[in-house]
């Protein structure tokens, strides 16, 4: 059974400094990973995606990721953190096998302060 | 383009009552999703369709939940009769196709109470 561990529940940065949020992974085959974003009464939001290729994927709001398969990892990082990045981030992962599910992390709240 | 839209927003029951949620997924999406959202806790695959047909549904409490898309298009969701630890939000999401690569779009969820 596939899963994702995201082992901080709250990361918190100061403005300007900056960010990682940790996600590691457990499939078997190759993973496609993702990564989302929840604003308060907001639904899931797409910030980016490893498929295949480069390890270190850029996404929307200057985020990126790197995915490291030895160590089945897929942090989310961002050179400067902003006060408005503070929200809930979901780390997902789906295996390429006849439409297979989508398995999310719990999710970590990250506070950014001024 | 506009986004996943869902209704209501916001339901309160009692338990043992029965609820139906509705989503309308973007415009030429055809793979459509629904997620159970528990507070603290990641969201859960319900059930995921292929145009109007199930591709999975695994883990979809079918005693009491049921999905359906008739048309291909938009979808309900329903719980009867509902139990306490049904409270949650629960997500629509679509995406361009099945295929595993493709990132899906959320709506805003539904939030369900059962008291």
């Amino acid at each position: 059974a596939q899963s994702v561990a995201q082992p901080e529940d709250q990361v918190n940065v100061a403005e300007g400094n900056p960010l990682t949020v940790k996600c590691t992974y457990s499939v078997s085959g190759n993973p496609y990973l993702f990564w989302y974003v929840q604003y308060p009464n907001r639904g899931l939001q797409f910030l980016l995606k490893y498929i295949t290729g480069d390890n270190l994927v850029k996404g929307s709001y200057g985020f990126e990721a790197e995915f490291n398969k030895s160590q089945t990892s897929f942090h989310l990082k961002k050179p400067s953190a902003l006060v408005s990045d503070s929200a809930l981030y979901f780390c997902a992962v789906r295996v390429p096998t006849n439409a297979g599910k989508s398995t999310f992390g719990d999710g970590t709240t990250l506070t950014v302060k001024p | 383009e506009a986004g996943v839209a869902q209704s209501p927003r916001y339901k309160i029951i009692e338990k043992r009552q029965s609820v139906a949620f509705w989503c309308n997924p973007i415009s030429g999406h055809a793979t459509l999703y629904w997620y159970q959202q528990i507070l603290g806790q990641g969201p859960k695959l319900l059930i995921q369709f292929q145009n109007n047909g199930v591709v999975d549904d695994s883990q979809l409490p079918k005693d009491r939940f049921s999905a359906e898309r008739l048309k291909g298009v938009d979808s309900t969701l329903k719980i009867q009769p509902a139990k306490l630890e049904d409270s949650a939000v629960y997500l629509c999401a679509s995406s361009q196709s099945r295929v595993e690569s493709y990132e899906q779009y959320f709506g805003p969820g539904t939030r369900l109470t059962v008291t």
